[in-house]
């Protein structure tokens, strides 16, 4: 059974940019597509962005700008980058295992998501 | 994007009563294979949010029968024949035709 595990700076300043990582267990990281959703407090999910098993991403229009998400098959892991964050990107931050075409559920599996605050 | 809408956002209900969230998309959900691309997720209090139902109206594996999905087009609905003390927290409609994917707002079920 496939299981994530996001990991993060938990605060970041304003201006800068904000690394995450998921680690993947259970699984070939390869064999599959992922993505990141964030959810700041009290208010609904957003997608961020993934990226398909070829290695190829989609990112959400709103942050396209600004993120960059890779994955390292050696240690099995998927990275966010986003950068020039702001109050609004605090978050907690969620990587879901993505099923494309979504004919069983789009995000069948979930990490247990890492808050990430941006403050000075 | 695609804006989904949600109603109730607050829905409490008694042990054993029916529930039922209602969901609407600004746009048809259906794509040229004939399948409505519309999800539900419930976030348990302090939880990931988890799949209960795809394409409209399957439910994932280990969702309980009570849970029922159905709607066309741009109208969807969830319902519950009958709470239980574990179905409270956020439920989610989300679209997952068109990339960027969203979200509704989500309705919180609470039991009274």
């Amino acid at each position: 059974q496939v299981q994530l595990q996001e990991s993060g700076p938990g605060l970041v300043k304003p201006s800068e940019s904000l690394s995450l990582t998921c680690t993947v267990s259970g699984g070939s990281i390869s064999s599959f597509h992922w993505s990141w959703i964030r959810q700041p407090a009290g208010k609904r999910l957003e997608w961020v962005g993934r990226i398909f098993a070829s290695g190829r991403t989609d990112y959400n229009p709103s942050l396209s700008s600004r993120v960059i998400m890779s994955v390292d098959t050696s240690k099995n892991q998927i990275s966010l980058n986003l950068s020039s964050v702001t109050a609004a990107d605090t978050a907690v931050y969620y990587c879901a295992k993505t099923v494309v075409p979504s004919v069983l559920g789009a995000f069948d599996i979930w990490g247990q998501g890492t808050m990430v605050t941006v403050s000075s | 994007d695609i804006v989904m809408i949600q109603s109730p956002l607050s829905l409490p209900v008694t042990p054993g009563e029916p529930a039922s969230i209602s969901c609407r998309s600004s746009q048809s959900l259906l794509f040229s294979d004939g399948k409505h691309y519309l999800e539900w997720y419930l976030q348990k209090p302090g939880r990931s949010p988890q799949v209960l139902i795809y394409l409209v109206s399957n439910r994932a594996a280990g969702v309980p029968d009570r849970f029922s999905g159905s709607g066309s087009g741009t109208d969807f609905t969830l319902k519950i024949s009958r709470v239980e003390a574990e179905d409270v927290g956020v439920y989610y409609c989300m679209q997952a035709l068109h990339a960027p994917y969203t979200f509704g707002q989500g309705t919180k079920l609470e039991i009274k």
